[in-house]
């Protein structure tokens, strides 16, 4: 089976920096996404991960652990408009369909002043 | 603008209804997939097309029927649904994954709540 496990719902404040964590089991792998989810909105694409290490992309990076199925989001400098749903997500090449990814519940991000 | 586009944004149906939510995108790609959201759940994948052919279909129920046509566009038909069915029904379209990333594209969704 496939499971996606990601908090619910974090708090930060703004300037400061936070980091979301997503751990999965799938039956296959190849690469995790991140989406950001502002609501009433499309999920718009941060950062793909397909090989363990970090990646860099403005504030945000992303990190993965293909031996752990680990995974992080880290914002920095955090602004208002970060506050959204951060969605992680697998592609499992075992599961049958093209390349449809299996998605986390999603962690609801507050920005506080 | 992701360059994914659903109509209706919004729709209200009966149990007894037929209506069609549509899909189409102008980026060119080659796989376009249907996706449910649902209040406190994951992003459930309901059906896949990959150059117009449907290659997944994940045991979704028969009341929702999809349907395309070319690679830019897709509907999903829905007749006697039922009141769990109300979600966000969100369209992603995907390059193909041999020459890229195959990150989604998704539409703003079409709202449907079912009466």
């Amino acid at each position: 089976g496939q499971n996606i496990d990601q908090p619910t719902e974090m708090t930060a404040t703004e300037g400061a920096i936070v980091q979301i964590n997503c751990t999965y089991q799938t039956s296959g792998f190849n690469g995790l996404f991140w989406y950001q989810q502002h609501a009433g909105e499309a999920p718009t694409f941060l950062s793909y991960n397909v090989l363990d290490g970090l990646e860099e992309k403005g504030r945000f990076s992303s990190f993965l652990s293909r031996s752990k199925g680990y995974s992080y989001l880290l914002l920095k400098e955090l602004q208002m408009k970060d506050s959204a749903s951060y969605l992680c997500a697998v592609r499992d090449p075992t599961g049958g369909g093209a390349d449809g990814l299996t998605f986390g519940k999603g962690t609801h991000l507050i920005i506080q002043p | 603008e992701t360059g994914v586009t659903q109509t209706p944004r919004h729709l209200v149906m009966g149990m007894t209804n037929k209506k069609s939510l549509k899909c189409e995108q102008h980026l060119g790609h080659n796989a376009m997939y249907w996706y449910k959201q649902s209040a406190k759940k994951p992003l459930e994948l309901m059906f896949v097309y990959n150059f117009k052919e449907q290659t997944e279909n994940n045991s979704v129920p028969s009341r929702f029927s999809p349907e395309c046509p070319n690679s830019s566009h897709l509907f999903l038909h829905l007749h006697t649904l039922q009141p769990e069915d109300s979600a966000l029904y969100l369209c992603a379209s995907s390059q193909d994954t041999s020459v890229n990333t195959g990150e989604l594209f998704f539409g703003e969704g079409s709202r449907l709540t079912v009466l």
